[in-house]
């Protein structure tokens, strides 16, 4: 079984801060999710990776296999980035983080 | 993008009600919907794995005769959670990819629902 661990579990920061959320996993994968899930529970597929790194806007993943382990960064913090950040891996059906719960303040 | 509507948001209804739960993908044919369910201030565990035409494989410790999943269409997937108790009472979201293992596709999720069971 795979686990997987996020951290932290909360996160509050000034807005315009620099944001690593971290996401470790015990057993191979071919694809990690980053997730965005707002206030009212909805979802937002944020990344799928499987090597590297990927931007999207002020968004960064990157994936490091060998280690197991992946960082979703934030540029320019802003309080609509207040959401949960989870991780997800396969193989086979996807296994979740946690979440980390992120608070940006103006 | 790829957009899954699920319905209702929100549920209220007293025990021994059965509830159902929709699944659509608005703009792209989902051969694979997942059924997740979700205890506050916890990660997403899957209930079970609806394909298109076929019966729905259910994780252990989900009962089937509990929460039946039909998935009659490319677009369409239900969950009916039926003769609910309070216990029933969780977020319940499902999420939508065009084909293959879910964790090798983009997965697309609906915004969920909150069940409450009085």
């Amino acid at each position: 079984k795979n686990e997987v661990e996020q951290s932290p579990q909360n996160l509050t920061a000034q807005e315009g801060e620099f944001i690593t959320i971290n996401c470790s996993y015990s057993v191979g994968i071919s694809a990690l999710h980053w997730l965005q899930q707002h206030p009212g529970g909805g979802i937002v597929s944020l990344f799928m990776l499987s090597s590297g790194k990927k931007k999207h806007g002020r968004l960064i993943a990157t994936i490091n296999i060998q280690e197991k382990h992946s960082s979703l960064h934030i540029t320019a913090s802003h309080p609509r980035d207040s959401a949960v950040y989870i991780c997800a891996v396969n193989p086979t059906q996807l296994t979740f983080g946690t979440g980390t719960r992120l608070t940006i303040i103006p | 993008g790829a957009v899954v509507s699920q319905h209702p948001s929100r549920v209220i209804c007293k025990s021994g009600t059965s509830v159902k739960i929709e699944c659509r993908s608005l703009d792209f044919q989902a051969t694979t919907m997942f059924w997740y369910r979700q205890f506050p201030k916890q990660s997403l565990m899957l209930m079970a794995t609806s394909n298109e035409g076929s019966k729905a494989t259910y994780e252990q410790g989900v009962e089937k005769d509990k929460f039946l999943i039909n998935h009659a269409s490319l677009t369409l997937s239900t969950l009916t959670v039926t003769s609910a108790h309070p216990e029933d009472s969780s977020f319940y979201i499902c999420s939508a990819s065009v084909q293959g293992a879910p964790g090798n596709q983009p997965q697309h999720f609906g915004d969920g629902t909150r069940l409450s069971i009085l």
